[in-house]
């Protein structure tokens, strides 16, 4: 099952815009992560907030969570061509720090 | 260390034909999680690993399927009576008891079964 959904599918935009995608879950959480997949490889790490925090930032990454509204947004600024691939939100089962819970992903195209 | 590591990086295999992929975790990492990926998805929970006790294990996974993680080292996930169903990328991804919650991931195991 998964615990998190990730809005929009899909995302096309230019280089130098920025790019929001947004993640809702259902049930509560420790901590919500993101990260990045480039086409036909491993994911990797991008930014993890814990429950009682409302806003990370990391480099041209910007991440909030609403618990009240059980959703994160990412929001990747000054976009760039290399910024191209898929994002997944994760959650933990928010009795367990154990079990890591992904979205199905928003695929993000940064148009030179 | 150089990260997680996974092997084979590709498997085509005939239906019906038994599979097995292996994973290295990092080494300070005592817990190991196994994801199975079909494309353009995310990755799906399959099992995790504290040390060498297998913790949970989806109910998605069938019979068919076992993973083991001999001295809390290395993993293996072995499937057995392969289906075109099976066809997907697995990937293992590995983290320590620092509760950071971050996984490192390797490159993945892609399975094709014909």
């Amino acid at each position: 099952s998964q615990q998190g959904e990730e809005d929009p599918q899909a995302l096309s935009i230019q280089e130098g815009e920025n790019a929001t995608m947004n993640c809702s879950y259902k049930t509560s959480i420790n901590n919500l992560q993101w990260y990045r997949q480039n086409s036909g490889r491993g994911l990797v790490h991008l930014i993890l907030i814990r429950s009682n925090e409302r806003e990370k930032h990391s480099g041209r990454l910007r991440v909030t969570l609403d618990t009240s509204k059980k959703s994160s947004s990412l929001l990747i600024t000054a976009s760039r061509a290399a910024d191209t691939a898929s994002y997944f939100c994760a959650t933990d089962a928010g009795t367990s720090y154990d079990k890591v819970i992904f979205g199905p992903g928003t695929s993000l195209s940064v148009i030179p | 260390d150089t990260g997680v590591s996974q092997d084979p990086r590709h498997k085509i295999t005939k239906r019906g034909q038994n599979v097995t992929f292996r994973c290295d975790p990092i080494s300070e990492h005592n817990r190991l999680y196994w994801y199975r990926q079909t494309l353009g998805q995310g990755p799906e929970f399959l099992t995790y690993f504290q040390n060498e006790a297998q913790l949970e294990k989806s109910r998605l996974l069938s019979d068919r399927f076992s993973a083991e993680r001999p001295k809390g080292s290395f993993s293996t996930l072995e499937i057995q009576r392969t289906e075109q169903g099976d066809s997907a990328m697995y990937l293992c991804a590995s983290s320590s008891d620092s509760y950071t919650g971050e996984l490192f991931f390797g490159e993945g195991s892609r399975l094709t079964v014909l």
